[in-house]
């Protein structure tokens, strides 16, 4: 059974421009959500989508946004990218809406490095 | 709010000895507990998990970890450590009712020395 992927691996953009990351969750799962790994600040919780819906935020800015398709794959774009967004953007998907229920099963994540 | 702590950014033992990475977490309400591992370059893959089962939680690759509610605590150990056991370890939480998301502990590195 294949994992919960991410793309593109690595990805670099100067400042002000607008990134798209991309994940695809195991098959099943319904929820994804988008965690931020900054040098650090360690590991933050960004979104979480459900059913094509966004369940819950994190403490970010708005120019962080994102969605959920059909597919129950997601993307997490980042807008007016500024230098401190320089992480590891990871996802993550589960299969169930309740956490005890179901563990959350992590991508490789997508370095993003901003200049 | 949830918040869990890791105590040492960084911990080294001989390969052979014992684990110990400390996780303390902080709510008033018992919460999920998760510890997960991130080998480099890598994304984070679960170790074990406590949802007010058994307090003794085993996971995977011989580690097992203890719920102590008097001591707000969920400490991950391992008999022996093996050299493939390098590297960060990030003790979560979760609350029992409301959001889904995990909080994250800053996470604790382990080196193995041979």
């Amino acid at each position: 059974e294949a994992g919960v992927t991410q793309s593109p691996t690595h990805l670099i953009k100067t400042r002000g421009q607008q990134a798209t990351l991309r994940c695809s969750p195991i098959s099943g799962h319904t929820s994804v959500y988008w965690y931020q790994q900054a040098l650090g600040l360690g590991l933050q919780f960004l979104l979480w989508y459900d059913e094509g819906e966004e369940r819950n935020r994190g403490n970010f800015p708005p120019r962080f946004s994102g969605r959920q398709f059909p597919n129950y794959s997601s993307e997490l774009n980042v807008n007016a990218l500024e230098l401190e967004d320089s992480a590891l953007y990871l996802c993550a998907s589960s299969s169930a809406v309740r956490i005890q229920e179901e563990t959350q099963y992590f991508g490789p994540g997508t370095r993003l490095l901003v200049l | 709010a949830q918040s869990v702590t890791q105590l040492g950014s960084h911990v080294s033992v001989s390969e052979g000895a014992l684990v110990l990475l400390r996780c303390n977490y902080s709510s008033s309400v018992p919460p999920y507990l998760f510890w997960y591992v991130q080998y480099p370059n890598q994304g984070l893959q679960l170790l074990l998990k406590y949802t007010s089962a058994a307090t003794l939680v085993k996971g995977i690759n011989g580690f097992e970890a203890e719920f102590k509610k008097s001591e707000t605590s969920f400490h991950l150990t391992k008999p022996s450590a093996h050299m493939s056991d390098a590297a960060e370890y990030f003790c979560a939480v979760t609350p029992k009712t409301g959001a889904n998301n995990l909080f994250f502990g800053t996470g604790t590195r382990l080196t193995v020395i041979p």
